[in-house]
C-alpha cells in the first residue's frame, strides 16, 4: 500500500455541483493532515488543515476517519475557479508525504 | 509578507554546468525543504532541513548538494547538471521542527529549470 494514495481523476463536474475527494494514507500513526490546492504552473497553496472533528471553511469541509486510514475534502456549489488539483498531506513524526493529486475540472 | 521566495524563477543550462537555487524564508520557520515536481510524478523531496544546522537527505538526493546558511536560507546546488534534472523545484518552510506538529508547509513560487 502506498505511503498516501489518491484518485488521479480527472473529475469533470458541473458547475454548482457537490464533488468529493479520498485520500488514503498507510501509517497509523500519523498525526497531522492537510488538504493543498495546486493551479497550474503554480506552487501549492494550503486549503485547510484537517481536525479529527472535521472542520469546514465555506463552501470546503474535510474530514478525518482515523479508523479507516482517510481523510476526505468536500466542496460544495462548486466554482468554475474551483478548477485545480487538489494534494492531501499526512505528516508523522519525521515524514510530511504529499499525494500526487486529484485533478478537478468545473464544467461550465 | 514575502512569505518564501525562490530565486532565480527560471532558468536554462547547458548539460555540465553547475548553478545555486536560493530560497529564503521571512516567517522564522524552523524547517525548510527542497522538492521538484515532474508530469505525474508528484512533489518529490529532495532535501530537508529541519532546524538550522542539520540537513537530511529526501527521496530522491543523487545529483544534488545543500546548504542551510541560516535559519532563513536554504540553498540547492546541482554540481553538474544532467537533463533529468530538468524540473520545477519548489522550496518550503515550516514552523514545526521536522514531521511534528500541525503546522503546514509553505510554499516559494517556484523555479522552472531546464538543462539542455
Amino acid at each position: 500500500r502506498k505511503e498516501v494514495e489518491q484518485d488521479p481523476g480527472p473529475f469533470n463536474v458541473p458547475e454548482g455541483a457537490t464533488v468529493a475527494f479520498n485520500c488514503t494514507y498507510s501509517n497509523s500513526a500519523s498525526q497531522s493532515f492537510f488538504w493543498y490546492r495546486q493551479d497550474c504552473r503554480k506552487e501549492p497553496k494550503l486549503l485547510m488543515s484537517v481536525y479529527s472533528s472535521g472542520n469546514e471553511d465555506g463552501r470546503f469541509t474535510a474530514q478525518l476517519n482515523r479508523a479507516s486510514q482517510y481523510i476526505s475534502l468536500l466542496i460544495r456549489d462548486s466554482k468554475l475557479s474551483d478548477s485545480a488539483t487538489y494534494l492531501c498531506v499526512v505528516n508523522s513524526n519525521d515524514k510530511i508525504i504529499f499525494g500526487k493529486g486529484t485533478r478537478l475540472h468545473i464544467l461550465p | 509578507n514575502a512569505g518564501v521566495t525562490q530565486t532565480p524563477k527560471f532558468q536554462v543550462l547547458k548539460t555540465g554546468q553547475s548553478m545555486t537555487l536560493q530560497c529564503a524564508q521571512d516567517m522564522n520557520h524552523n524547517s525548510m525543504y527542497w522538492y521538484r515536481q515532474d508530469p505525474g510524478m508528484g512533489l518529490r523531496l529532495i532535501y530537508y532541513s529541519a532546524s538550522e544546522g542539520t540537513t537530511d537527505k529526501g527521496e530522491v538526493p543523487n545529483g544534488y548538494n545543500v546548504s542551510r546558511l541560516n535559519k532563513r536560507e536554504f540553498s540547492l546546488r546541482l554540481e553538474s547538471a544532467a537533463p533529468s534534472q530538468t524540473s520545477v523545484y519548489f522550496c518550503a518552510s515550516r514552523r514545526g521542527t521536522g514531521g511534528i506538529g500541525n503546522q503546514p508547509q509553505h510554499f516559494g513560487d517556484g523555479t522552472r529549470l531546464s538543462i539542455l
